[in-house]
């Protein structure tokens, strides 16, 4: 068990709908990621934040949006899905604001399915 | 932006064979590169990560090896396991505003008995 907690854990839903995951960071994380894997993909980096503010921002979709709230939890929406959305969100935190200044612990994912 | 581009996409070894799964990234700023082994279904984690002012580092039947120079990076796994069996990502960042881990595809790595 990393210390980091996704939910859902799976969520099915429809073309056009809205869907919310998220995520707990590790004990005194103050720095969450958002990756997506599609099927035999690898990671692609959505956004970091750090302690409540946005510090990177990779290939995110304009549909999707992300938000680090006060108490450190994350929530990453996605909006207008497609089925090229239908993927694995992984969430992700470490202590440091850099990722190279530590190790960065992933969550179990969010298994997100779009019919 | 950083680019990491990572060989062979599959491998197969058999068990006690060595493994070499070899990534170059594109970015000479980067300074840091960590391997990461995600089992079927699982979340990634990591299981070595290697910094710029290091050529090498090795635990235990897991090494990796960094040059500089011409801008590369190998994971080496000694007497693979049935267990090895997994996809194995590469990944460089640099230090900085807004620096990112970027991955590598993958490998999928097959140990046969």
């Amino acid at each position: 068990d990393s210390g980091v907690t996704q939910t859902p854990k799976h969520l099915i839903t429809a073309t056009g709908q809205r869907v919310t995951l998220r995520c707990s960071p590790r004990s005194g994380d103050l720095s969450v990621y958002w990756y997506q894997q599609s099927l035999d993909q690898g990671l692609q980096f959505l956004i970091q934040y750090y302690n409540g503010e946005e510090r990177a921002k990779g290939n995110i979709l304009e549909r999707f949006s992300a938000q680090q709230f006060p108490d450190l939890h994350s929530e990453l929406n996605l909006s207008s899905l497609e089925l090229g959305d239908s993927a694995l969100y992984f969430c992700a935190s470490s202590v440091s604001p850099e990722p190279s200044g530590n190790t960065i612990y992933f969550g179990e994912g969010s298994w997100l399915t779009v019919v | 932006g950083e680019n990491v581009e990572q060989h062979p996409s599959t491998l197969s070894v058999q068990e006690g064979d060595s493994a070499v799964i070899k990534c170059t990234y594109s970015d000479s700023a980067s300074n840091y590169f960590p391997w990461y082994k995600q089992e079927l279904g699982k979340r990634p984690q990591l299981i070595i990560d290697i910094r710029s002012n290091v050529g090498e580092k090795k635990d235990q039947r897991i090494a990796v090896t960094l040059n500089k120079t011409a801008k590369h990076f190998s994971l080496h796994i000694t007497e693979t396991q049935p267990e090895d069996s997994a996809v194995y990502f590469c990944a460089a960042s640099r230090t900085g505003t807004a620096s990112k881990l970027t991955f590598g595809t993958g490998t999928r790595l097959q140990v046969t008995l």
